[in-house]
């Protein structure tokens, strides 16, 4: 099973800053199948990045993604209030054949 | 655009079984090929349960196999989860969602909260 490992697990930032969430994985992706997910309190997880680089439908392009093997990162450019959120990590391909990081908490400072 | 609706009781009695349902709705389940249950424990992560392929296939997580059952019924464009012999670790949020964007979940349910209580 492939364990994806989330850092920070809290980031605390202002408004307009830059951020950058890390995830790991305990063995390469050789599909490349890595996605990240934003989720707001009460409200279910939100694609943002696919294929490890790629924006979903909709998703502004301060959102970015990059990584390859085992590191990924998710990358916000601008933060505006509304990206305060939870942020997740998700793998495909190893047995089970999803799984998910424990999440990063972005915070405003 | 398809849209997901879960529905089921939001209380089960210890030992019972949890059983919930998923209705697809602007589309047909067979437009996909598999459909997705993932939950959520108040406060903690995402968990992947398991998905059905429109043509009933299914794949589970390992550490629920034993207690999970995931089917379709393509005349009512929905698909359904049961879980037996539930304990209080499976209280969560439980999501319906659909695998669209390769290798990722596009589409999701608003989620319905579960919890085994006596």
């Amino acid at each position: 099973e492939i364990v994806l490992t989330q850092s920070p697990g809290t980031l605390s930032l202002s408004p307009g800053e830059g951020a950058t969430l890390s995830c790991r994985a305990s063995q390469s992706l050789t599909s490349g199948y890595l996605a990240w997910y934003q989720q707001k309190l009460g409200q279910a997880p939100r694609l943002l990045i696919y294929g490890a680089s790629s924006r979903a439908t909709g998703i502004p392009d301060r959102f970015s993604g990059s990584g390859s093997g085992t590191d990924f990162t998710l990358t916000i450019s601008r933060l505006e209030p509304e990206d305060f959120a939870v942020y997740y990590c998700q793998q495909y391909g190893s047995s089970p054949p999803y799984s998910f990081g424990q999440g990063t908490k972005l915070e405003i400072k | 655009q398809v849209q997901l609706q879960e529905s089921g009781p939001g209380l089960v009695k210890p030992s019972g079984t949890l059983s919930l349902t998923c209705a697809v709705s602007g589309g047909s389940i067979s437009s996909s090929n598999w459909w997705t249950w993932v939950r959520q424990p108040p406060g903690k992560g995402l968990e992947w349960i398991g998905e059905i392929s429109h043509g009933g296939t299914t794949n589970y997580n390992p550490s629920l196999r034993s207690r999970v059952t995931i089917s379709v019924e393509k005349s009512k464009n929905q698909f359904s989860l049961k879980v037996n012999s539930v304990t209080a670790a499976d209280t969560a949020v439980y999501y319906c969602t659909r695998p669209g964007a390769p290798g990722s979940f596009d589409i999701w349910g608003q989620g319905t909260v579960v919890t085994v209580s006596s």
